[in-house]
Formats: C-alpha cells, structure tokens, sequence
C-alpha cells in the first residue's frame, strides 16, 4: 500500500513568495494532519482534518498560513507571504481515527526560505 | 497539562548494547493512547507501537520492547542488543483531546560499532 506522499520533497524560495505544499495521505484514512518540525521547537502540529473538515487551526502561526482539503485523498498547506523563519520541515500525516488512531507520516517537504 | 517529557537528550552506546529511552507523561485523561515514534537521518517518522492506556501489557517485537506503567505515568523503550541502523531520534507521544499527538522532545540515539 502507498502510504502518505508529499510534494515536492525540498522547496527554496525567496521571502515574500507564495509556497504551496502537498499532500496525499493513506486511502481509506479519514483524518489529516499538518505539522513542522525545526531544531527550536521541535514537532509542532499545525491543523488537522477529519473527514475532510478543520477541526482544530490553532496552531497555524498566523494568518499568512492557511490549508485546504477538498477531497479525502488531497490537501495544500500554502504560506503567503513566505517568511525566513519559515524555514523548517513540514510533514503529512493521516490516521484512521475510531479503529486505530496512529499516525502515518509522509516524507515531509524541506522547505527553505531565503 | 498533557505534556511529555524525554529527559535523556542524547544516548551514545556501543553495538550490542541494550539500551532504555525514557518517556514520562503527563495527562488528566484516563482514556488514552501513547505511542513511539523513530526518525532516523533519512527523516521520515516511523510509526513503532501504540499503547492504550487500559492495556498495561508489555510487548515485545524482536529486539524492541515497550514498558508501559501507569502508577509512574512512564512508557519505556528498551533496545536489546542495538545495532548501528538503529541509530535515529526517538519520539514519544500522547494522544489527547480530539486526534491531536503531543510529543516529547526526542532523544538521539547513536550507536557506534
């Protein structure tokens, strides 16, 4: 089975840019998670879905971070304007919430803002 | 507070050794679920064991073993006989409200032959 993909793998972009991550998680799975890890704070869970729906935002930095899921197979974490301290691995994961409820992470996007 | 705590920051061992990483949570739930999770240089997170906190019963997986106890709220991880591909960060995590994980900080784990 594949499991959650994310694109692309590495991103370099200039400050002020628009940056748009991807992501595919497990068939079947009905919750989807954003997270960024950096060395300063560690894994930070940033929003998440369930059944395609926002439940819980309230880690998304600020309002120049917003994520979308339109469909159960596919989701978009955009940041605009990019920001220097955004600099920092983002990672997908999805879970099947009431049966299991681990987490299965994607490969993350190494996402460089210049 | 839902909070967990990896007070070993790094652990540095020679092949073969067995080793523990340590993982102590906090939570006023009593329904939950603790999980590890391993990230080696290549950088993804591997899922490794989920706990629910009505089952105490320790598990073990080959060279892998889980210590759960819920009077010292402590979910342990003991690798026997650790090899060089072990060598990675190791994450604990409390399911809380909702779906959300909390993490611990980690702890490195460097296993040198």
């Amino acid at each position: 089975d594949a499991g959650v993909i994310q694109s692309p793998r590495h991103e370099v972009t200039e400050m002020g840019q628009e940056v748009t991550l991807r992501c595919k998680p497990i068939s079947g799975h009905n919750s989807l998670f954003w997270y960024r890890q950096t060395m300063m704070r560690g894994l930070e869970l940033l929003i998440y879905f369930n059944n395609n729906v926002p439940i819980d935002d309230s880690g998304m930095p600020e309002d120049r971070f917003s994520a979308k899921m339109p469909n159960a197979s596919f989701s978009t974490l955009k940041i605009q304007p990019s920001e220097p301290r955004d600099s920092a691995v983002y990672f997908c994961a999805s879970s099947l919430e009431g049966q299991t409820y681990e987490q299965y992470f994607g490969p993350g996007t190494r996402l460089t803002v210049t | 507070a839902q909070k967990v705590t990896q007070a070993q920051t790094e652990i540095s061992v020679v092949e073969k050794e067995d080793v523990t990483l340590d993982c102590v949570y906090e939570t006023r739930d009593t329904t939950y679920y603790l999980f590890w999770y391993k990230q080696p240089p290549s950088g993804e997170l591997v899922f490794l064991i989920r706990r629910n906190s009505f089952d105490e019963q320790n598990e073990i997986s080959g060279r892998y073993s889980w210590n759960f106890q819920k009077s010292t709220s402590s979910f342990n991880f003991t690798i026997t006989a650790s090899q060089v591909v072990d060598s990675a960060v190791y994450f604990c995590a409390l399911r809380i409200y909702g779906n959300k994980l909390v993490f611990g900080a980690g702890t490195i784990l460097r296993v040198k032959s």
